[in-house]
Parts: C-alpha cells; sequence; structure tokens
C-alpha cells in the first residue's frame, strides 16, 4: 500500500518563478490537507481540499497561493511569483473520511522548497 | 488561538537512556491530542493520541498522558534504541476540527 506521495521532494526557484507541488493521497483517500513548515516553526494548517472543491482555505495566504484537487491526478499547491519568504517545507496529507474528535491524517515526506 | 509548545532540540541520547519531550499547550474546550513521528526521508507518522483528560496514548515503548490541569502531554520513553532517532511532533487538535497545530518538533538522536 503506497502511503502519500509528494514531489518533487526538493524544489529551487528563483524569485518570480511559479512553484507547482504535487501530493498523491493514499488509495481510497478523498481528503487531502496541506500544511506549511516554515524554518523553526511548526507545521502549518493551509488549506483543507476534497476532490473537485476547496472546504477550508483559511490558513492560505490570500496573494499567490492557490490549491486544487481535480476530480482525476493528484492535489496541486500551486505558488506564483515565489518570494524568499516562501522557502518552507510543505507537507500533504490525506484521510478517508472526516472523523470529529479523532482526526488520523496521513502524511507525505514533505517538499522542501528554497527559494533564491 | 490553539497552540502547543514543546521543548527545543536536538536532543541526543546514549541507547537505553530514558526520553522525556515536554509537550504542553493552549487550547479552549477540550482538545484531542498527538505525537507524531518522523523518520529519516518520511513523512510524518502517527505515533500516539489522546482524545480526553487522564488518558495516556501508548505505542512502540513511548507514552504520553493528557493532563489537563497543567495542560500538558509530555512523551517519555523508559529505554531508547538507536531506531528511535527521529523529529518528533506534539499535536492537537480541537473539538469537531480537523486542523491540526503542531509544535516545532524535537530531533532526536540516540547513539549505539
Amino acid at each position: 500500500n503506497a502511503g502519500v506521495m509528494q514531489n518533487p521532494r526538493h524544489l529551487v526557484r528563483r524569485r518570480g518563478q511559479e512553484a507547482r507541488l504535487r501530493c498523491s493521497p493514499m488509495k481510497g483517500h478523498s481528503h487531502v490537507y496541506w500544511y506549511r513548515q516554515l524554518p523553526e516553526e511548526g507545521l502549518k494548517f493551509m488549506v483543507y481540499l476534497q476532490k473537485e472543491n476547496i472546504i477550508d482555505e483559511s490558513g492560505m495566504p490570500k496573494e499567490r497561493f492557490s490549491a486544487e484537487f481535480p476530480k482525476e491526478g493528484p492535489s496541486i499547491l500551486r505558488i506564483q511569483q515565489v518570494v524568499r519568504g516562501d522557502s518552507a517545507a510543505y507537507f500533504c496529507a490525506s484521510s478517508p473520511t472526516l472523523q470529529s474528535s479523532y482526526n488520523e491524517q496521513f502524511f507525505g515526506p514533505g517538499t522542501r522548497l528554497t527559494v533564491l | 488561538g490553539d497552540s502547543v509548545t514543546q521543548m527545543e532540540g536536538p536532543v541526543t541520547l546514549s541507547e537505553e537512556a530514558f526520553l522525556t519531550i515536554n509537550c504542553t499547550y493552549t487550547a479552549t474546550g477540550y482538545p484531542s491530542l498527538f505525537w507524531y513521528v518522523q523518520y529519516p526521508g518520511e513523512g510524518l507518522q502517527l505515533l500516539l493520541k489522546a482524545t480526553k483528560a487522564d488518558d495516556k496514548g501508548s505505542n512502540k515503548g513511548f507514552e504520553a498522558t493528557y493532563r489537563k490541569e497543567t495542560t500538558s502531554f509530555h512523551l517519555e520513553k523508559g529505554s531508547v534504541q538507536v531506531s528511535d532517532s527521529a523529529v518528533y511532533f506534539c499535536a492537537l487538535s480541537g473539538p469537531d476540527d480537523y486542523k491540526l497545530s503542531f509544535g516545532a518538533g524535537t530531533t532526536v538522536t540516540v547513539r549505539a
């Protein structure tokens, strides 16, 4: 059983370029979550998606960031016109169903974005 | 808002030593508490959890007790192995909430 897959594992971009991060959830999982870990900080929630729907994007920066989870294919986190402050580790997680009080999310290995 | 504070690392231990990683939290209501572990090159894995006060979560020799009076969820293991070398994250989620709030992580290295 393959776990949550993320690619690329490492991504280097220059300021102003676009970054696309991909996440394939575990088989049978229809819920995807993105988290960001800035240096020396804990993971912070960004967005929660189900197939073709954004459920909660309260943790996403208002500009330059977008996320999608199409009917077919992986979830994509897209960062336009990257700046140095976007350098971080981006983690994706998936779950089979929304559970209250106990929320086991299965995490991928993360994508480490470096903006030069 | 909800937050988690955990012991800063890195922590270096010898095999068979006792490990404690402190974790305290701030939250409204009664959150669920978790410890996640990240081994080198892998994603975060759920290590153990507790969903109400005085619950004790345990797995792979690790334990943590949900202490509401001290708002703590400290992780302990009596005798660590080299294979326990990893980054450990304390986390919480509010009641009926899917968002996890994480601490900054503690890197643990166990030497043979």
